[in-house]
């Protein structure tokens, strides 16, 4: 069965803009979680979210949202972009809440600020 | 604020070589994962280890929860070039993952 799906796979914005990522997860999964990760501070939990709802959130400013569709999908959005935003965006999905069952990454989208 | 920490931070090895690397916090997790992720690519779960006390292996990978479930080990038998990667643990606490900051494995031919 196809993996999770990640759009875009690369992105540049300029400081100041706003961005959003798409994530579509494996078929019948029903919890998304996004991440950060970069050399400095390595893997950060965002958010995750079941059943469209927004179950867990890690400890980012509230630029940061995301939202997930009845057909599971979710996209996450930054609003004002800073240069510390320049990273490596995972998302992962699972059967049901992340913490007890397998999480499935995907290749990530690079987004890089200038 | 819970921490999970994993050492070494960096480890560069010769083929053929043994190494255990270590995901210690002071708090109790109900099971804890362990991933690799290799350049370009999301973190591929390898195992998920849940009682204390408990040992799994998988080919040349032994993974060991520690009794009070607090830490695990992560020990590769004659490593191979294809185990380069980036390690991370990650611990279920209260429903809510927490993630160390990884090894970066390098095994040099």
């Amino acid at each position: 069965k196809a993996g999770v799906t990640q759009t875009p796979r690369y992105l540049i914005k300029t400081r100041g803009q706003q961005v959003t990522l798409s994530c579509s997860p494996i078929s019948g999964h029903r919890s998304v979680s996004w991440y950060q990760q970069t050399p400095g501070q390595g893997l950060q939990f965002l958010f995750e979210y079941f059943s469209e709802t927004q179950r867990n959130k890690g400890n980012f400013p509230g630029r940061f949202s995301g939202r997930q569709f009845s057909n599971s999908r979710s996209e996450m959005n930054v609003s004002t972009l800073e240069l510390g935003d320049s990273a490596l965006y995972l998302c992962a999905s699972s059967l049901s809440l992340a913490a007890t069952y397998e999480q499935y990454f995907g290749p990530g989208t690079r987004l890089t600020v200038t | 604020t819970q921490l999970l920490e994993q050492s070494p931070q960096f480890l560069s090895i010769q083929e053929g070589e043994n190494l255990t690397v270590y995901c210690n916090s002071s708090s109790v997790f109900s099971s804890l994962q362990w991933y690799r992720q290799e350049p370009g690519e999301g973190p591929v779960l390898l195992v998920t280890v849940v009682t204390g006390g408990e040992v799994k292996k998988l080919k040349r990978l032994t993974f060991q929860f520690g009794d009070a479930r607090k830490d695990s080990s992560l020990h590769i038998t004659a490593a191979q070039p294809g185990d380069t990667g980036l390690y991370l643990c990650a611990g279920d606490s209260n429903y809510q993952l927490i993630w160390g900051a990884g090894t970066k494995l390098i095994i040099k031919p």
